[in-house]
């Protein structure tokens, strides 16, 4: 039980579907994180949020939507996707913010 | 500009022996932390052990330790006695420590550690 849960585990999309991912976790943290890992390349920070406020956009497509309607919950809208944009999602949570330590088991996403 | 080096994309070690995993970063702050986490194939990322800048001494926790040579900027991970189970994908990390910054953790491209039986 790695206390941050995602679902779903696997998604496959086209690329005009709508999807979300979404990631909850009941650890008291205040501070969560989208991070994209894609194959070959380092973990790639997404967005963060810190008590519910975005403190962080790092260049993301507006394709990708985040959303965090309270500090346990956080979810990631997808639209319009590109097959590059197939990789493993990976949510993490911290009680402060800029150091993460507990991720979620991720979502492998493919964009058809 | 903050940067985490791994140079072994790969390695193979016996069971029951010690194995040392390569970090490098770069960072002109003063203070910052490091960081190595575990990923297993089933893909959760599980954070191993934390070392400060300022710590004087390596960290430990378990099996795991971080050979910390701040002058060299290294930040290897040693875990001692492998076990099957430590058969996983390694990253290495490293985060500012001011709390004031809303700033990011970066990531290696990480070392995949296969452990024979």
């Amino acid at each position: 039980e790695t206390g941050v849960t995602q679902t779903p585990r696997h998604l496959v999309m086209g690329m005009t579907n709508k999807k979300s991912l979404k990631c909850e976790q009941h650890l008291g943290h205040n501070a969560m994180y989208w991070y994209k890992q894609s194959a070959k390349k380092p973990l790639e920070l997404m967005f963060v949020y810190n008590f519910k406020e975005q403190t962080e956009n790092n260049s993301v497509p507006s394709r990708f939507s985040p959303e965090c309607p309270n500090s346990s919950h956080l979810f990631l809208h997808l639209h319009t996707l590109q097959p590059e944009d197939s990789a493993l999602y990976l949510c993490a949570s911290s009680q402060v913010l800029a150091v993460p330590k507990i991720f979620g088991p991720g979502t492998r996403l493919t964009v058809l | 500009a903050q940067k985490i080096t791994q140079t072994q994309p790969g390695m193979f070690v016996q069971e029951k022996e010690a194995v040392t995993l390569d970090c490098t970063y770069d960072t002109s702050d003063q203070s910052y932390g490091l960081f190595w986490y575990k990923q297993p194939s089933s893909g959760e990322m599980i954070f191993l052990i934390y070392q400060g800048s300022y710590d004087e001494q390596n960290a430990t926790e378990g099996r795991y330790s971080l050979n910390f040579q701040k002058a060299r900027k290294s930040a290897n991970l040693v875990i001692s006695a492998s076990q099957l189970g430590d058969s996983a994908m390694y990253f290495c990390a490293m985060s500012p420590t001011l709390m004031n910054r809303d700033d990011k953790i970066i990531f290696g491209k990480g070392t995949r550690l296969h452990i024979l039986p």
